[in-house]
């Protein structure tokens, strides 16, 4: 497809669970970016990726939460432990590449995981 | 400490008439401001941005007015359509990432 795909689009995971969520990025985007949106709210940034390298991952909320892209395409986020805390819909958005000054890239999102923790 | 705001939860305007979005920020070195629509079970998609450069942006029905000096921005819909009716996101680019106000939800009525 040519849009960012997540997968699954639902996830029911009971406490203590650790849960696996997938993005695909639009093909030949080099940065890959994960964020968390809690109910009312904004998304808020966990992470990010440029090809392999994770760049940035000031958001992620505790050691329980990790996130890689070894090839430089398909990310995984994984929590493990799951909390009830944790329960919200986590998006994923790719871009063609880092902003370079002056300018700016496009992040398009994907539909999201929505996590529900029991 | 949120570093985007909008403090409009939500907004109900007739068809044909003229919506205003309004965003505020805190954090000076936010440089790019970016406007977002979601639909329900969807993720957002890109609206319009404006750079700090500049104090104004317009595409077709919608235009963004930046005032940097009050660290305000405002998204205008012109003439709103009910097709508009969706929840609308501010964000700042800072200076990769993206940081989100929580929304307002826009209703157009016909």
């Amino acid at each position: 497809g040519a849009g960012v795909s997540q997968s699954p689009r639902y996830k029911v995971a009971k406490r203590g669970q650790d849960v696996a969520l997938r993005c695909d990025p639009i093909s030949g985007h080099v940065s890959l970016f994960w964020y968390q949106q809690a109910l009312g709210q904004g998304p808020e940034f966990l992470t990010y990726f440029q090809n392999e390298a994770q760049l940035d991952k000031s958001g992620l909320p505790s050691d329980r939460f990790f996130a890689e892209r070894p090839e430089g395409s398909v990310s995984t986020l994984k929590i493990q432990r799951t909390q009830q805390e944790d329960s919200a819909v986590y998006l994923c958005a790719s871009s063609l590449a880092l902003r370079l000054a002056g300018g700016r890239y496009e992040q398009f999102f994907g539909p999201g995981t929505r996590l529900t923790v029991l | 400490d949120q570093q985007v705001k909008q403090n409009s939860p939500s907004l109900s305007v007739q068809e044909g008439r003229i919506s205003i979005l309004n965003c505020d920020y805190t954090n000076s070195m936010f440089d790019y401001f970016l406007w977002y629509k979601k639909y329900p079970a969807e993720g957002p998609t890109f609206l319009i941005s404006i750079s700090s450069i500049k104090d104004k942006n317009e595409d077709g029905r919608f235009t963004v007015f930046l005032n940097k000096s009050a660290k305000h921005l405002s998204l205008h819909i012109v003439p709103s359509q009910p097709g508009d009716s969706a929840v609308y996101f501010c964000a700042a680019s800072a200076p990769d990432k993206l940081v989100f106000g929580a929304g307002t939800i826009l209703r157009v009525k016909s």
